[in-house]
């Protein structure tokens, strides 16, 4: 059951240093997703990706971070300069269609990636 | 802006208990509704969806939900839970004009005693 694959599940990291996140999403899906979770609270829409395109980035925070979907290998989340209020669990959800025009997006989620500001 | 508010923030019942979590969304235009569950160490697993018709949603693993137009709620039942549903659920929403934007409520962690 090839689902949505993110690694590292645990990542540590120091002030100042860059995090890389990635995900694979599920076969046959070229949408993905990301979302941060931060302690106590839902998930929240960071950024919305197609192959090489990025669609929707309205919830990503302005400097520092930045995703992709290169036509070959996984989606990567990465952010630079990390601080300790990056602290948090990175989802990445995947889905077969995009929804519009009335079709039914489903996303189906990862099992995130922990990151730890240090 | 569209908002979901998950009136709950930790459950607590016994095995055999009936269950209901409630959710309520804020957005005035046609919407497809979510429940999904994290179950400790795993990833966040589809419970049910609503987007058209029976107002009344039936889901995996005994769960069902009901859509009230009139309400903006979308709450989420079980007759009788068992331990292992012991998880956290979140609600979520997404709108006709954004539908690749989930935006989830803060979850209502469930706790069964055994």
């Amino acid at each position: 059951n090839a689902g949505v694959m993110q690694n590292p599940r645990h990542l540590v990291r120091r002030r100042g240093q860059e995090a890389r996140l990635r995900c694979s999403p599920m076969k046959g899906h070229s949408h993905v997703y990301w979302y941060r979770q931060l302690p106590e609270e839902g998930l929240k829409f960071m950024v919305y990706l197609q192959k090489e395109n990025i669609i929707d980035e309205s919830g990503m925070p302005k400097e520092r971070f930045s995703a992709e979907f290169p036509k070959e290998g996984p989606s990567i989340l990465r952010i630079q300069q990390v601080v300790r209020g990056d602290s948090a669990a990175y989802f990445c959800a995947s889905s077969l269609n995009s929804g519009t025009g009335g079709a039914k997006n489903i996303q189906y989620f990862g099992a995130g990636t922990r990151l730890s500001v240090l | 802006a569209q908002s979901v508010s998950q009136h709950n923030h930790h459950v607590i019942l016994s095995e055999a208990a009936s269950l209901e979590l409630g959710c309520n969304y804020s957005y005035g235009g046609t919407v497809n509704l979510f429940w999904y569950v994290q179950y400790p160490g795993q990833h966040l697993q589809l419970l049910l969806k609503y987007f058209s018709g029976d107002p009344l949603v039936k889901g995996i693993k005994g769960f069902e939900a009901e859509f009230i137009k009139s309400k903006f709620s979308f709450n989420l039942r079980k007759p009788s839970v068992q331990w292992s549903d012991t998880a956290e659920y979140f609600c979520a929403v997404t709108s006709y004009s954004s539908a690749s934007k989930i935006i989830f409520g803060s979850g209502t962690r469930l706790s069964i005693r055994p």
